[in-house]
């Protein structure tokens, strides 16, 4: 069964960045990137087609967050640059079989954006 | 944006009766092809979220039959036609026909 791992959670200052990684079992074609407030409910973020060449964003992502894929090691990341107080959630990856079909997780990582 | 919109925000069920909850899309999400690009997620407390129905109305493998979407359009619908304890946890609609958006979630509680 296809799994997905998230790891690269911490606690950065205001204005830093944080690279997260999401691990896969195999190739996997479109993967999406949701987080989720504590407490609070689901948001999507980005997402990236297979061989990396197609990538969509949020709003309020664009410009700061980048997402990217190495197949030879079957990892994606999620480079958040300029952070805020507001990015401040748990960061899921998920596999998307089909226009926001996703349905394989990861358990998620923290990351914590406070001075 | 395509804004869902999911009421009510808390549903409080006896086990064994059923349950309904209704999600409001700011745009239509009927393609000309017919397909409805509008799917439900389960998230347990403590979970990651589950998929329970895509394409607006087709259960995802495992989910029992109790559990069933309907609408089109702009309006759908998820019921649950008898609550088990199992069944409690937080149930977001989400649209994957522009970008994604995901409603606010409606919790349910026993």
């Amino acid at each position: 069964e296809v799994q997905l791992v998230e790891s690269g959670g911490d606690f950065v200052q205001p204005g830093g960045s944080l690279r997260l990684s999401c691990a896969v079992s195999e190739f996997i074609n479109w993967v999406t990137w949701v987080r989720q407030d504590p407490g609070k409910g689901l948001e999507w973020v980005a997402e990236i087609n297979g061989d990396g060449s197609e990538q969509n964003y949020m709003d309020s992502v664009k410009g700061r967050f980048t997402v990217s894929r190495d197949n030879a090691k079957n990892l994606l990341f999620l480079q958040m640059n300029s952070l805020r107080a507001e990015d401040t959630a748990v960061y899921y990856c998920a596999r998307d079989v089909y226009f926001g079909k996703f349905d394989i997780w990861g358990q998620g990582t923290l990351v914590t954006v406070s001075s | 944006d395509v804004v869902m919109t999911q009421t009510p925000l808390s549903l409080s069920v006896t086990p064994g009766q059923p349950a309904s909850m209704s999600c409001k899309s700011s745009q239509s999400l009927l393609r000309a092809d017919g397909q409805t690009h509008v799917f439900w997620y389960l998230q347990k407390p403590g979970q990651s979220p589950k998929l329970l129905i895509y394409e607006g109305s087709r259960r995802f493998s495992g989910v029992p039959d109790r559990f069933s979407g309907s609408g089109s359009g702009t309006d759908f619908t998820l019921k649950i036609s008898r609550v088990e304890a199992e069944d409690v946890g937080v149930y977001y609609c989400m649209q994957g026909m522009y970008l994604k958006t995901f409603g606010q979630g409606t919790k349910l509680e026993i």
